[in-house]
């Protein structure tokens, strides 16, 4: 069953402490990304990857960082630098060549308190 | 950088009426264009994308439509269903030399609701 997961579904954290948003894909993808939506806005990009062991900020990149050590792997973490960290992360992969259909995970809404 | 607007933010119909969402860009670059479907807790879904090459494109009850010289795009969903009551999003998107990766930009979104 292909797809992309994230997990978990719900977090909860205190302020001050980094977490870290799991991402596994299973579809051969080679670009994932993490995007951040804040209600009533649209997704707004954090970090991509395009390869493995390389990565590039997106648009808000600010307070959180990830690592690509694994083809089918794309962690998040969200440190406490990030001022407003409670959102709805949700993660995507696409091929590289060809077609950039970008397919969605289920999401992982943090809350931060 | 693009920018992506897109209107109205609501948009309330009858079952059975259409809908029409549209969308603005600015870097006339964008050759992508992707819709998702976004229901309730979930993770968007792709519902419909179309190219530059192509102006207009149809799948069973959802259509997309796209004027490069205008800079616009318009999603247009026919007979529509309360199961499609949902946030639209639109998205941008241009290739970067011959990697083809395409960085999204998406609009705000537009939350339909289908009335019985």
């Amino acid at each position: 069953d292909g797809g992309i997961t994230q997990s978990p579904k719900y977090l909860f954290r205190k302020e001050g402490q980094n977490v870290t948003l799991s991402c596994e894909q299973n579809l051969n993808h080679d670009a994932m990304y993490w995007y951040r939506q804040d209600p009533g806005q649209g997704l707004r990009l954090i970090y991509y990857s395009q390869i493995v062991n390389d990565f590039q900020k997106g648009d808000i990149a600010e307070g959180y960082s990830v690592s690509r050590e694994k083809k089918e792997s794309f962690p998040l973490t969200v440190t406490s630098a990030q001022k407003n960290p409670t959102a709805f992360y949700l993660c995507a992969s696409s091929m590289i060549a060809g077609p950039y259909e970008q397919y969605f995970g289920p999401g992982t809404r943090l809350t931060v308190t | 950088g693009e920018n992506v607007e897109q209107h109205p933010s609501t948009l309330s119909v009858q079952e059975g009426d259409s809908a029409v969402i549209k969308c603005t860009y600015s870097d006339s670059a964008s050759n992508y264009f992707p819709w998702y479907k976004q229901e309730l807790g979930k993770g968007p879904q792709l519902i419909i994308d179309i190219r530059s090459n192509v102006g207009e494109k149809k799948d069973q009850r959802i259509a997309v439509t796209l004027n490069k010289t205008a800079k616009h795009f318009s999603l247009h969903i026919t007979e529509t269903q309360p199961e499609d009551s949902a946030v639209y999003f639109c998205a941008a998107s241009a290739s970067a030399g011959g990697t083809s990766y395409g960085k999204l930009t998406f609009g705000q979104g537009t939350i339909l609701t289908v009335h019985p």
